[in-house]
């Protein structure tokens, strides 16, 4: 597709488990974004990449949460031992270049944890 | 206090106002995005500026630097801009944005 395609869009996942997001950004696109959004709040910043080097992880919440972009254009979202405090909509953004460019969004991952 | 603050939270309007939504900022920054969620998730660009105004059909983004604030403005609202909108900020030299909590407008018939 022409877009940012995330999956799976919704998961429900028990206390514990680990669950993996899946982002694939528009083709070509050297940056990736993933931020988180609790209900009714806007988006935060979890990690950046340009290519596949994660140059900014300063927004991941643990390290319980890890990323990863091995071949510079899919990226997976990881979080291990789920907690309740993670249910979210996990956002993945990318764009051309980097800097002020335009940012294209997915739908988001909408995950609850019970 | 949130380097990006909006206002107002929510906001109701019957079809055919006009609507202005307020983001003030507390960072210096390269640019301002104005972004639209619809219930679902998705996010949709509407402007990305660093001075001046842009307009795009009933939608008109404006950003005064010196005074750290942008305003969005929709013309002759109609029922299919409800939606959250959304101001969110890019340090220089940053990456990353920095979003405001949004501002659900409802535009009744």
């Amino acid at each position: 597709g022409a877009g940012v395609s995330q999956s799976p869009r919704y998961k429900v996942a028990k206390r514990g488990q680990d669950v993996a997001l899946r982002c694939d950004p528009i083709s070509g696109h050297v940056s990736l974004f993933w931020y988180q959004q609790a209900l009714g709040q806007g988006p935060e910043f979890l990690t950046y990449f340009q290519n596949e080097a994660q140059l900014d992880k300063s927004g991941l919440p643990s390290d319980r949460f890890f990323a990863e972009r091995p071949e510079g254009s899919v990226s997976t979202l990881k979080i291990q031992r789920t907690q309740q405090e993670d249910s979210a909509v996990y956002l993945c953004a990318s764009s051309f270049s980097w800097g002020d460019t335009e940012a294209f969004f997915g739908q988001g991952t909408r995950l609850t944890v019970v | 206090k949130n380097e990006v603050e909006q206002s107002p939270q929510n906001l109701t309007a019957q079809e055919g106002e006009f609507i202005t939504i307020n983001c003030s900022y507390s960072v210096g920054i390269s640019a301002l995005h104005w972004l639209q969620q619809h219930p679902g998730g998705g996010i949709v660009s509407l402007f990305m500026l660093s001075s001046g105004k842009k307009k795009h059909g009933r939608l008109i983004a404006t950003i005064n630097i010196q005074e750290k604030h942008s305003s969005l403005h929709i013309t002759a609202s109609h029922p299919r801009d409800s939606a959250v909108y959304i101001c969110a900020v890019r340090g220089p030299g940053a990456q990353k944005l920095v979003f405001g909590q949004g501002t659900r407008l409802t535009i009744n018939p």
